[in-house]
């Protein structure tokens, strides 16, 4: 089993829509993140979360809106979707102690 | 200026080729950094970690020059199998890692 998920894998809306994009991890890491990533710009950081208790805004985190529900949980909410938030975005997890981050597969996010 | 900046490529090299991907960023502060290997339509994965005194991993090496602020990956001996994406990522502090954009490598027969 992954160690990382993310529901849904594909999504397709429509300006002003409410999306939420789940991610669950099983490795038992304290850190969260959310990314998008945009052909030509990389990943941008939107926002991370080190506990259940802490939320923390990125690069990018306007439009956007977090929730960690629990260690494990943590979602990423667009209020009101918009065409230039058509992107994919990458859930994230890491350990205090070391760097590396581990990716979730990714969810393919359109807003026509 | 861009925080971590990449040849976004292509690398179209033949089976056997040794090749260089350089990546400079601009945060003097910067602690630490990465290459992640990212294949089409997949999620990043830590490829290795670059320490200051260089380090290998089997057919690649990295190595860091804080002075010019930059770092490189060498692969040798490319394999079909080492086409992807491959991105430098700098850890700004111990909040914030930066991605480039990637270079893109492909491995031909």
């Amino acid at each position: 089993d992954a160690d990382v998920t993310q529901t849904p894998r594909n999504r397709i809306t429509k300006t002003g829509k409410r999306i939420m994009l789940e991610c669950s991890q099983t490795k038992g890491h304290d850190r969260m993140y959310w990314y998008r990533q945009d052909p030509g710009l990389g990943l941008r950081l939107i926002y991370y979360s080190f506990d259940v208790k802490d939320i923390n805004k990125g690069e990018i985190s306007d439009g956007y809106s977090v929730s960690r529900q629990a260690q494990a949980k943590f979602s990423l909410s667009l209020e009101s979707a918009i065409p230039n938030q058509t992107a994919l975005y990458f859930c994230a997890t890491s350990d205090e102690r070391y760097n590396e981050q581990f990716f979730g597969p990714g969810t393919r996010l359109t807003v026509l | 200026r861009k925080e971590v900046e990449q040849d976004p490529g292509p690398f179209n090299v033949p089976e056997g080729a040794t090749v260089a991907f350089n990546c400079t960023y601009s945060n003097s502060a910067s602690q630490s950094f990465f290459w992640y290997r990212q294949d089409c339509r997949k999620e990043p994965k830590l490829l290795m970690s670059v320490y200051s005194s260089g380090n290998e991993d089997g057919r690649f090496t990295a190595q860091l020059n804080r002075a010019s602020q930059y770092i490189s990956l060498l692969i040798r001996d490319s394999k079909l199998s080492d086409s992807a994406t491959y991105l430098c990522v700098v850890n700004i502090n111990n909040n914030d890692m930066r991605f480039g954009a990637g270079t893109r490598l492909t491995v031909k027969p």
